[in-house]
């Protein structure tokens, strides 16, 4: 298997636009997790799929934020509109199972810069 | 709601040192610990888990962490290590209840000199 793929790997976009994350998992995995990673507040969960559903949300930051995961080998982040404080690295990570007893397997990331 | 420490944001040693990375939690609830590491520009990696039972844990490269319940911590260690050991390495730990949501440390950059 391929692994989580994350598209794109780098992304630098001005203030204002809005900005599109996609992640395929790894098949058969049915939970999905988006989380940021940025230096001062290191790695933090926005939220959680579980069978396509979005189960926890509560991580997202505001309204400007949204996810979805329409089937099982798909999931979007969009930022709209975007802002110089969401520059940060998003990764996706899927799991076999819907709790963190397994093993997350994480994609390579998608490095935002938001001018 | 849990939260980690780890001590140390960096952590320069030689090649072939021992090393230890610390690892501290909080939480009101029993927990799942582990320990992933990120390599440059890549995700990360499960290296080692404790869910019950043995108190020690090891990874297939040679590190291990030891659960304390009594001092609420999950150190990281390796008695020798190598420069492709150079990564981040992050602490998580998640509550017994809710274990689909992990809480991540701000991580431990270790860098191995020759």
């Amino acid at each position: 298997d391929a692994g989580v793929i994350q598209s794109p790997r780098h992304e630098v976009t001005e203030m204002g636009q809005e900005v599109t994350l996609r992640c395929k998992p790894i098949s058969g995995h049915n939970s999905l997790f988006w989380y940021r990673q940025t230096m001062m507040r290191g790695l933090e969960l926005l939220i959680y799929f579980n069978n396509n559903v979005p189960i926890d949300d509560s991580g997202m930051p505001e309204d400007r934020f949204s996810a979805k995961m329409p089937n099982a080998s798909f999931s979007t982040l969009k930022i709209q509109p975007s802002e110089p404080r969401d520059s940060a690295v998003y990764f996706c990570a899927t799991l076999l199972g819907a709790g963190v007893t397994g093993e997350l397997f994480f994609g390579e990331g998608s490095r935002l810069t938001v001018l | 709601a849990q939260s980690v420490t780890q001590l140390d944001s960096q952590v320069p040693v030689f090649e072939e040192a021992p090393v230890e990375l610390r690892c501290n939690y909080s939480s009101s609830v029993s927990v799942y610990l582990f320990w992933y590491v990120q390599y440059p520009n890549q995700g990360l990696q499960l290296l080692l888990k404790y869910l019950s039972g043995s108190t020690l844990v090891e990874s297939i490269n040679g590190f291990e962490a030891e659960f304390n319940k009594s001092q609420t911590s999950f150190h990281l260690r390796k008695p020798s290590v190598h420069i492709s050991d150079t990564a981040e390495y992050f602490c998580a730990v998640s509550g017994r209840g809710s274990n689909y949501k992990l809480t991540f440390g701000k991580g431990t950059l270790l860098t191995v000199n020759p």
